[in-house]
């Protein structure tokens, strides 16, 4: 069956240019995670969707990070003005429920590579 | 602050030996997680423990909870290249509604 799936797999661009990632989750799963990972580094939580909305935005670094879903289903992570610092492989994950008593399997895509020059 | 600290930070083996790695924290967690992580590509689960003191198998690799769940191991035996790749600890607290990762262990196994 089809699995997490993210696009671009890789993006080079500009620094001050506007970038949008894109990730659709596996059909049926209700939560939605955004991660980025810098080079040989873990993951740092970014933002959590549960359906449509967002109960958990703590992890996004700056204003010019934000993030959308749409139809339970597609989710666009978006970065405004791009630093080079934000250079790193950007990871989506889904799961069936959110995390509650019992922790859940997340799904994860294979990421999209940004670099910013 | 680290929620969740993984030791060794890097480790390179030769195919065939046995290793540990661990996974700390100060808190307590409701249930944690193992995953595995290839170049390229997201991370794949391994295992869920959820009860103190829990062991589970999976081929040659065991994985412990601690007594007091602030704590696990991941032992691997006779491993294997296709062991390489950074493992990530992942655990759920109860006080909060998201599960937090480990900074990794990135294993290297040499043939």
């Amino acid at each position: 069956g089809a699995g997490v799936s993210q696009s671009p797999s890789n993006k080079v661009t500009e620094k001050g240019k506007d970038v949008e990632l894109r990730c659709d989750p596996i059909s049926g799963h209700t939560a939605l995670y955004w991660y980025r990972q810098r080079l040989g580094q873990g993951l740092e939580f970014l933002i959590y969707f549960q359906g449509n909305s967002a109960p958990d935005k703590s992890g996004l670094p700056s204003d010019r990070f934000s993030a959308e879903r749409t139809g339970e289903s597609v989710s666009t992570l978006t970065i405004q003005r791009t630093q080079q610092e934000d250079s790193a492989v950007y990871l989506c994950a889904s799961s069936l429920a959110p995390p509650r008593v019992r922790i859940n399997e997340q799904f994860f895509g294979p990421g999209t590579r940004l670099t910013v020059l | 602050t680290q929620l969740l600290e993984q030791s060794p930070q890097f480790l390179s083996i030769q195919e065939g030996e046995n290793l540990t790695v661990y996974c700390n924290s100060s808190s307590v967690f409701s249930s944690l997680q193992w995953y595995r992580q290839e170049p390229g590509e997201g991370p794949v689960l391994l295992v869920t423990v959820v009860t103190g003191g829990e062991v589970k198998k999976l081929k040659r690799l065991t994985f412990q909870f601690g007594d007091a769940r602030k704590d696990s191991s991941l032992h691997i035996t006779a491993a294997q290249p296709g062991d390489t790749g950074l493992y990530l600890c992942a655990g759920l607290k109860t006080s909060y509604d998201k599960v937090i990762f480990g900074p990794g262990t990135s294993l290297s196994v040499i043939p």
